[in-house]
């Protein structure tokens, strides 16, 4: 069955430090696909970055990066020169791919507290 | 504006009222699909429909009722409302049923069971 572990429920940083929220999954499928959500204050849900089980190549976006491992199946995510505005909860979530459902299969989620 | 819109964003109600949660999608998506959160357990598959008049059970089914009569709209219904049904519920969709997709997700509607 698939799982995803976020091991750090909650971090808390000063700004302009950098940041990793970790997560680690587990999934029988050889084809699955690996997200990040963002969830400010507000409450709703940010798509951040999907990745591709075959698709080894890290990614960064400014100030963000992941960093994908298949050999340790993990999916870490860097925030670098943090900002109150990165404030947030954030969610790994993974997606197997086959036919019928394709839920979000959810991290429990990790705080992020940058503080100024 | 592409978007996913729930309604009512907060409720707070009694045991034993049936209350209904709309869901509405402008993107023509075929997915859509029902979560909870709660704190401690992340977000959870309620129900999940993959197009029109086709719906079945995620993970956490009991208690809830869904129907998919038109594309863009996916109600999620509590015909007899518990405490443990306090959550904070989302909406989300996406263009069809693939794995690879992300979901959009509405702003989430908070609901409190009395």
């Amino acid at each position: 069955a698939q799982k995803v572990t976020q091991a750090q429920t909650e971090i808390s940083v000063v700004e302009k430090e950098d940041v990793t929220l970790d997560c680690v999954y587990e999934t029988r499928d050889t084809t699955y696909y690996l997200f990040w959500y963002k969830q400010p204050p507000s409450g709703e849900l940010v798509f951040l970055i999907r990745r591709n089980s075959f698709d080894e190549q890290n990614e960064i976006s400014g100030r963000y990066s992941w960093n994908f491992q298949k050999s340790t199946s993990s999916f870490n995510f860097t925030i670098t020169a943090s900002q109150v505005v990165d404030s947030a909860v954030y969610f790994c979530a993974l997606s197997e791919r086959y036919s019928g459902n394709t839920p979000l299969v959810f991290g429990k989620g990790t705080r992020l507290s940058v503080i100024a | 504006e592409a978007q996913v819109t729930q309604n009512p964003r907060y409720l707070i109600t009694v045991t034993g009222k049936k209350l209904t949660v709309t869901c509405s999608q402008n993107m023509n998506h075929e997915y859509m699909s029902w979560y909870r959160q709660d704190p401690g357990l992340g977000l959870r598959q309620i129900y999940y429909s993959m197009n029109v008049e086709v719906t079945d059970k995620g993970d956490v089914p009991e208690g809830y009722k869904v129907s998919r009569k038109e594309k863009r709209n996916f109600p999620l219904i509590l015909e007899s409302p518990s405490p443990n049904q306090t959550s904070l519920y989302f909406c989300a969709s996406k263009p069809t049923g693939e794995a690879n997709q992300p979901q959009h997700f509405g702003d989430g509607t908070r609901l409190s069971i009395l």
